[in-house]
């Protein structure tokens, strides 16, 4: 049973354009949800974290927003640029970062000129 | 954010031995380390969770005895898979976390790509 469902599987947007990358959870006790972007042959670096007690968190050209009663959250890349083409996976877990995250199945942006 | 490194970040190796793979926290005191596995084009899936001191925690599926993990000081953790076969090739990628920080964020290492011939 997956318990975050990430979509779309892959995206394509125009440079300049706005990215947009949906998860939804069924677990409610979950209480913290990061957002992770990953290179081909690299590790994840996390790239933008949220809690449950806001509903939107914005750092440069990434917002996280978060709707707690659909049980869902999403990433809004402002701007894309070629640059930020690579595999976004949205996590959750209990109690932050000390309990394994959940993560979803990845999404393949691809920002072209 | 901290810094995790992984040792070797590629290994080859024959069929039957041993490989043991180094993650290490550089500038913070992991007090979690978590193991990955990452096939081509799929997600991360979780091997195991080992707190410094303690035995892992496995999850299901993933047998202890081939997949040794010692975390045995707060800096660095450690992965042996042993008698390795073709069908161990794979991404293998560690994460670390401390709980002394306020959201215990988990910070990736930058993988360890084995291939098994």
């Amino acid at each position: 049973q997956q318990q975050v469902k990430q979509s779309p599987q892959s995206l394509i947007v125009q440079k300049g354009g706005i990215s947009i990358i949906n998860c939804a959870y069924e677990n409610t006790a979950f209480d913290y949800f990061p957002w992770y972007q990953q290179f081909p042959g690299k590790g994840p670096a996390l790239l933008i974290a949220i809690r449950p007690d806001v509903s939107e968190k914005k750092e440069g050209r990434f917002t996280i927003s978060f709707n707690k009663s659909a049980k869902q959250f999403s990433l809004h890349i402002m701007d894309s640029q070629p640059g930020d083409s690579a595999t976004y996976f949205c996590a959750a877990s209990i109690g932050g970062g000390n309990t394994p995250l959940v993560f979803g199945k990845g999404t393949r942006l691809s920002v072209i000129a | 954010g901290a810094v995790v490194s992984q040792h070797p970040s590629r290994v080859i190796c024959k069929s039957g031995t041993s490989v043991k793979i180094e993650c290490r926290s550089l500038d913070f005191q992991a007090t979690t380390m978590f193991w990955y596995r990452q096939f081509p084009k799929q997600s991360l899936m979780l091997m195991a969770t080992s707190n410094e001191g303690s035995k892992a925690t496995y999850e299901q599926g993933v047998e202890k005895d081939k997949f040794l993990i010692n975390h045995a000081s707060l800096t660095l953790s450690t992965l042996t898979v042993t008698s390795a076969h073709p069908e161990d090739s794979s991404f293998y990628i560690c994460s670390a976390t401390s709980s002394s920080w306020v959201y215990n964020e988990q910070f990736f290492g930058p993988g360890t790509r084995l291939t098994v011939l």
